[in-house]
């Protein structure tokens, strides 16, 4: 268990409404990641961070804005929501510098944008 | 363009057989592998992964084998059971700095009792 929570699990909103999702960690890991998940793609990055305001962008990162002003909390923000972004977001974290690659998971937060 | 490809959507197999799950990728820069499990409503767990430098790891009921000319890696189970029924994806990673992992599209696999 590494400790990661995500809030909320679940919601629903409206085109054109700005979305925050929230990624918290319990064991201060400077490695964090922000994953979206569609069908038939997989799992892509769309943002991440190597520590505080040390931000930088994935693959799938138009649309999407993040911040972290604390080690513990990756914020991830939807400034105006489309039907596009319905997805399930999972935020990650790598638990150690020396294997940065085996990164572990939250447990999801699905959004539907109507 | 997918970087990592996992052409099995989907597999079935009898319980205490072996199930081999495939993965193909395209950029030679990468030099980490990993593969990931996922059940219904949770996030991806980590399961196994190799370095480029080796051509196999085991840990436990699972072997990861990598092919580095064939640009190709696999996840063996034996045997399987069906606590083993999820979603698997194959990832890659190659060191830019970045350390993100660039993932397959996942392959469903079913455990049949």
């Amino acid at each position: 268990d590494a400790g990661i929570t995500q809030s909320p699990r679940h919601k629903v909103t409206e085109t054109g409404t700005p979305v925050t999702l929230r990624c918290h960690q319990t064991e201060n890991h400077r490695y964090m990641y922000w994953y979206r998940q569609d069908p038939g793609h997989g799992l892509r990055l769309i943002h991440y961070s190597y520590g505080v305001k040390d931000t930088d962008k994935g693959e799938v990162s138009d649309g999407y804005s993040v911040s972290r002003s604390k080690t513990e909390d990756f914020l991830l923000t939807l400034e105006s929501a489309t039907s596009s972004q319905t997805s399930v977001y999972f935020c990650a974290i790598s638990l150690t510098e020396l294997l940065p690659y085996e990164q572990y998971f939250g447990p999801g937060t699905r959004l539907t944008v109507t | 363009d997918q970087q990592v490809k996992q052409n099995s959507p989907s597999l079935s197999v009898q319980e205490g057989r072996i199930s081999i799950l495939n993965c193909d990728y395209t950029n030679s820069m990468f030099d980490y592998f990993l593969w990931y499990k996922k059940y219904p409503a949770e996030g991806p767990t980590f399961l196994i992964s190799i370095s480029s430098i080796k051509d196999k790891n085991e840990d436990g009921r699972f072997t990861v084998f990598l092919n580095k000319s064939a640009k190709h890696l696999s996840l063996h189970i034996v045997p399987s059971q069906p606590g083993d029924s999820a979603v698997y994806f194959c990832a890659a990673s190659a060191f830019t700095g970045r350390r993100a992992l660039t993932f397959g599209s996942g392959t469903r696999l079913q455990v049949q009792p």
